[in-house]
């Protein structure tokens, strides 16, 4: 199974600053016949279900914010929230995709 | 708008199974794969399996196979996720979970919490 590792456990950041996640596989999740990295990253508010946030590193659903980006390749990706708002206290999810069973990385808590 | 609905909050013995139900609309249900993601207290989140809608095939993980059973209706468009002999640490909150284009979970439903206790 392909572990996935999140870094750092809680971070806490004030309003309008840059937060930033790693997130990094125990081998890579770039499948080379289409150049995509199969890793997702979900955000999930105390009380509710995750979110989707991305998907393929990099791509926004529909709705998420442009302060939200992620980035990477192969075994290591970030998730940067550029500006935090209060809204964005939550824990924040990446998973692999790449190879049967899917899993998630621990978690990391982003805090104000 | 796609939405999943599950059923409510459970309350188990150990030793007894627990069904658990997911309704999807707002989509062509036999279109996309229906996974079982559950999240034990305070903790991360699991994924369990999937099943997919057309056909019906199943994909569980090895940890929970020979007690986990997906099923299906088509007719009601609605996924089961069957757990069985239970124990304390199978206590969480189940989601099920549509996936997209691939196999990330891109809607969910609202969560069902399952509570295993004597």
């Amino acid at each position: 199974d392909i572990v996935m590792t999140q870094s750092p456990d809680s971070l806490a950041v004030s309003l309008g600053e840059r937060a930033t996640i790693n997130c990094r596989s125990s081998q890579t999740v770039l499948y080379n016949s289409n150049n995509k990295n199969y890793l997702a990253w979900y955000q999930q508010r105390p009380g509710q279900p995750p979110k989707l946030l991305i998907y393929w590193t990099s791509t926004r659903e529909s709705g998420v914010p442009d302060r939200f980006s992620g980035s990477g390749s192969g075994t290591d990706f970030t998730l940067t929230i550029s500006s935090l708002q209060a809204e964005d206290v939550a824990v924040y999810y990446c998973q692999q995709y790449y190879s049967s069973p899917w899993t998630f990385g621990q978690g990391t808590k982003v805090e104000i | 708008q796609v939405h999943l609905v599950q059923s409510g909050a459970e309350v188990k013995k150990p030793g007894a199974s627990v069904k658990v139900s997911c309704k999807a609309s707002g989509y062509t249900f036999t279109t996309y794969y229906i996974h079982w993601v559950r999240q034990a207290p305070g903790q991360g989140l699991e994924w369990m399996g999937r099943i997919n809608p057309t056909g019906g095939s199943t994909t569980y993980v090895q940890k929970f196979q020979g007690r986990v059973t997906m099923t299906m209706d088509t007719s009601t468009s609605t996924v089961y996720m069957d757990l069985s002999s239970l124990r304390s640490e199978d206590t969480a909150v189940y989601y099920c979970a549509r996936d997209g284009v691939s196999e990330f979970f891109q809607h969910w439903g609202q969560g069902t919490l399952v509570t295993v206790s004597s």
